[in-house]
């Protein structure tokens, strides 16, 4: 089977970091994508995680465990516009399978 | 040019209804997925083809037929429709379908059915 957890919303300051975790059970797991979507709006590629570790690109950095079948997304110094559904996404099997999680809601506050 | 297109934006049908939603990209990309996303719910993978073959059928119901007439078009034709089918149809694509590829999405299809 396969399990997605995330946080349903998150609620931060306009300037702040704010960490949004995943935890996966997926089976053929190969790496751990993050999608950004607005409100009417498409889902954007945010990263992608193969590997263990860190992977930084400007203000969002994401993080994988593979040994814990956990990831976060980390959004820092907050803008108005982060304000969006940010979803984890696993890769499994063959074929490019992306499931995608429930999603977290961002609300940036001033 | 990392855009990919989708036509109609908007699409009202009846349940008797034949239409067929567009999809292209012209980033040369081999792999195009078609998903399906219910408003506050994440898109569901629906089909997935690689090198203009059909590789992955999600247990779609046999009133969406996917079609791919070549590597930069992606048809999703739409018949006998519930209005449960109502949703945001989304079209991605990604240079393979292999792990890790980026995928780019198109705005949507937002489609009703009556």
């Amino acid at each position: 089977g396969q399990s997605l957890e995330q946080p349903s919303e998150v609620t931060a300051v306009e300037g702040a970091i704010v960490q949004i975790n995943c935890t996966y059970q997926t089976s053929g797991f190969y790496g751990l994508s993050w999608y950004q979507q607005h409100d009417g709006g498409a889902p954007t590629f945010l990263s992608y995680n193969a590997l263990d570790g860190l992977e930084e690109t400007g203000r969002f950095s994401s993080f994988l465990s593979r040994s814990d079948s956990y990831g976060y997304l980390l959004l820092q110094e907050l803008q108005m516009k982060d304000s969006a559904s940010y979803f984890c996404a696993p890769h499994s099997g063959g074929y490019q399978k992306v499931t995608f999680g429930t999603g977290t809601k961002l609300q940036v506050i001033p | 040019d990392t855009e990919v297109t989708q036509t109609p934006k908007h699409l009202v049908m009846g349940m008797t209804n034949k239409k067929s939603l567009k999809c292209e990209q012209h980033m040369g990309h081999r792999a195009m997925y078609w998903y399906k996303q219910k408003a506050k719910k994440p898109p569901e993978l629906m089909f997935v083809y690689s090198y203009e073959k059909l590789s992955i059928n999600e247990s779609v119901p046999s009133r969406f037929s996917p079609e791919c007439p070549n590597s930069s078009l992606l048809n999703l034709h739409l018949h006998a429709l519930q209005p449960e089918d109502s949703a945001l149809y989304l079209c991605a694509s990604s240079q393979e379908a292999g792990q890790g590829d980026t995928q780019y999405f198109g705005p949507g299809t937002r489609l009703t059915v009556l």
